[in-house]
Order: C-alpha cells, then sequence, then structure tokens
C-alpha cells in the first residue's frame, strides 16, 4: 500500500485478556518495527523484524509481548493477559533495508489500546 | 549508552515568533544519524530531516532549520515564523550504525503550541 496500515485504530479490552495488533508495511520494505508511546512519553522500541533473519526483541517489556512476521510482509503484535500499563498507542514502522542505519522509518497511525 | 534528551517537554508560542527545539545525544558510536520527526494531532509520525555524524553542515528547508554541532552533542530545530499549523509533538531520534538495525532511539519529545 501506500503507507503502513495498522488495525485496530482503537482497541478497548479488560484486563486479562489477550489482544492482537496488526501492522501492514509499505510494500517492498523489508524492515518492520514496533514501537510503544504511553501518555506523555516518548517512543519505547519493541522488536525489529528484517527479512529472514531472527527478530531484535530487545526491547520486549515482558514475556507477554510477543510478536511474529509471516511471509516477510505483515506484522502480528500480541499481547497475552493484558495489564492496565499495557495502556499505550503502538506504533508500527516499516523502511527499505536498514544496512548502516541511515534509512528513514515510515510510521503507522498507531493502534491505541486501553485496557480497563 | 545511547540516549536523546529533550529537556523542553511543553513550549508555547504566538504566530509568527520563531522557536527553537533543543535536542541533545549521547552515543559511543562514530557513525551515527540524528533525525527530527513531527506528530501532529493525528497521530502519524512525519519525517523532517535526518543528518549524518560526518556532515555538520547546518541546514534550512523554508521555514524550517537545523543546527548540528558535534562539540556540544546537540541537533537543534528552528522554526522561524511559528504558524498555528506547527504545533505538534516534536521527537527528535539517533540511529547507531553500530547497531545493525536501523532501529531510532527517541527523545520524549517536546510539544510545540503556536497560538493565533
Amino acid at each position: 500500500g501506500a503507507g503502513v496500515s495498522q488495525s485496530p485504530s482503537n482497541k478497548v479490552t479488560e484486563k486479562g485478556k489477550d489482544v492482537e495488533l496488526r501492522c501492514d508495511p509499505i510494500s517492498g520494505h523489508t524492515a518492520l518495527y514496533w514501537y510503544r508511546q504511553s501518555l506523555g512519553q516518548g517512543l519505547e522500541f519493541l522488536i525489529y523484524f528484517q527479512g529472514n533473519s531472527a527478530p531484535d526483541k530487545s526491547g520486549l517489556p515482558s514475556d507477554r509481548f510477543s510478536a511474529e512476521r509471516t511471509g516477510g510482509s505483515v506484522s502480528t503484535l500480541t499481547i497475552q493477559r493484558t495489564q492496565q500499563e499495557d495502556s499505550a498507542v503502538y506504533l508500527c514502522a516499516s523502511s527499505l533495508q536498514p544496512s548502516s542505519g541511515a534509512n528513514v522509518l515510515t510510521f503507522g497511525a498507531g493502534s491505541r489500546l486501553t485496557v480497563l | 549508552a545511547q540516549k536523546v534528551t529533550q529537556a523542553q517537554t511543553e513550549i508555547s508560542v504566538v504566530e509568527k515568533e520563531d522557536v527553537t527545539l533543543d535536542c541533545v545525544y549521547e552515543t559511543r558510536d562514530t557513525t551515527y544519524y540524528l533525525f527530527w520527526y513531527k506528530q501532529p494531532p493525528s497521530g502519524e509520525l512525519v519525517f523532517l530531516i535526518r543528518r549524518n555524524s560526518f556532515d555538520e553542515q547546518n541546514e534550512i528547508s523554508g521555514r524550517y532549520s537545523w543546527n548540528f554541532q558535534k562539540s556540544t552533542s546537540s541537533f537543534n530545530f528552528t522554526i522561524t515564523a511559528s504558524q498555528v499549523v506547527d504545533s505538534a509533538v516534536y521527537f527528535c531520534a539517533l540511529s547507531e550504525f553500530a547497531s545493525n538495525t536501523g532501529k531510532l532511539i527517541f527523545g520524549q519529545g517536546t510539544t510545540l503550541q503556536v497560538k493565533p
């Protein structure tokens, strides 16, 4: 597509439930990133995918968080047994092959998660 | 360790005033990239500029200008003759060559409000 697409745009769930957030990157972009933006906070790196390489999961805050990327395209971020502190906007970004770090990330509009 | 600091949490100016957003970074890498992104109320981050660590030339794009000074580890952003449409959250970010992932380390953001 023309941009990074994320769904749902808004999700309200009850504490303890599992949620799945979806990201559809720009066609041809091999790198995909998930970030979390809590209220009034900066963007916190969660996970990075590049092609068929093992993902960089160093930013995942707990084992309740996981993500996968199927076929090198669409990615799903799963949060199990949600807690109130998981409430945030989850942003997905994609870029062409990152190589040197000079690549520009293109962000989606985000998925706003509210855990009651 | 890598870090980006945006000490100004919120700035409020009146339209047509000039405003400078500060950004200070920390990195041990000698090759790195610095970015500014704008996040308007719609939520989607918009890329503004990228600079590499070997290019300290200041850059001007219309009403926007950037001042990169390695001696003080700063990459400040100035908006000249601000407009109401400039109201947004602005993020400074760092990407290190050594990470080989292209992931961005963001500052906490500066909320700019331009009043008519």
